[in-house]
């Protein structure tokens, strides 16, 4: 079973609302990345939460951390339609001696205009 | 211009034909990693490597060989490449924070199908 996983796997909203996608992970981790892709491009890196931080903003991004239930969630506020991308979570952890950045598979959001 | 460079950016080739895929970055970052991307199953790590000269295994390194002779390069060699290793390859790099591992900066992408 996957380090992390996002829910939903895929999420179609209206221009202007909100989108939360959510991130659970297995292990106990040093940090949390979150990241988008545009269709068939390279990652590009939103928000890093470190494991002793709970909320972190940037610009319409909200990201929170609660590492009792190894989760955290992606908040995006007004969405436009340059939002519509895959986002990932990836978290660092040491997992059997190895130090990994594992990415969860990611979830599709579409935002209708 | 901060960034990673993947060179070629689409490759198409036959199966056993020995390939090498460059990735450079110039942002002095001590850890860089290999990743594929195959639909329905995410971004998975091949290799990846902490500093010069110290690199090991991801998840999925069967097929695969990497090297680090100098900070910048981390290239991606496949000795003898076989049908299910057309995928869609990123190489990442990054700074460390101890053993963290930072923010990752992507490469492009290199597009590799294997006939």
């Amino acid at each position: 079973s996957q380090q992390g996983e996002e829910d939903p796997q895929a999420l179609s909203i209206q221009e202007g609302e909100n989108a939360t996608m959510n991130c659970s992970y297995k292990t106990s981790i040093n940090n949390l990345q979150w990241y988008r892709q545009n269709s068939g491009r390279g990652l590009v890196h939103l928000i890093l939460i470190r494991s002793n931080e709970r909320e972190k903003h940037s610009g319409r991004l909200r990201v929170t951390l609660d590492t009792s239930k190894k989760s955290s969630s992606l908040l995006i506020t007004a969405s436009r339609a340059a939002d519509t991308a895959s986002y990932f979570c990836a978290t660092d952890a040491r997992i059997q001696g190895a130090q990994k950045l594992v990415f969860g598979q990611g979830t599709r959001l579409t935002i209708n205009p | 211009e901060a960034q990673v460079t993947q060179n070629p950016r689409y490759l198409i080739t036959v199966t056993g034909k020995k390939l090498t895929v460059t990735c450079s970055q110039n942002m002095n970052h001590e850890y860089m990693s290999w990743y594929r991307q195959d639909p329905g199953l995410g971004l998975r790590q091949i290799y990846y490597s902490m500093n010069v000269e110290v690199t090991d295994k991801g998840d999925v390194p069967e097929g695969y060989k990497v090297s680090r002779k100098e900070k910048r390069n981390f290239p991606l060699i496949l000795e003898s490449p076989s049908p299910n290793q057309t995928s869609l390859y990123f190489c990442a790099s990054s700074p460390r924070l101890g053993w963290q591992v930072e923010t990752q900066y992507f490469g492009p992408g290199t597009r590799l199908l294997v006939l």
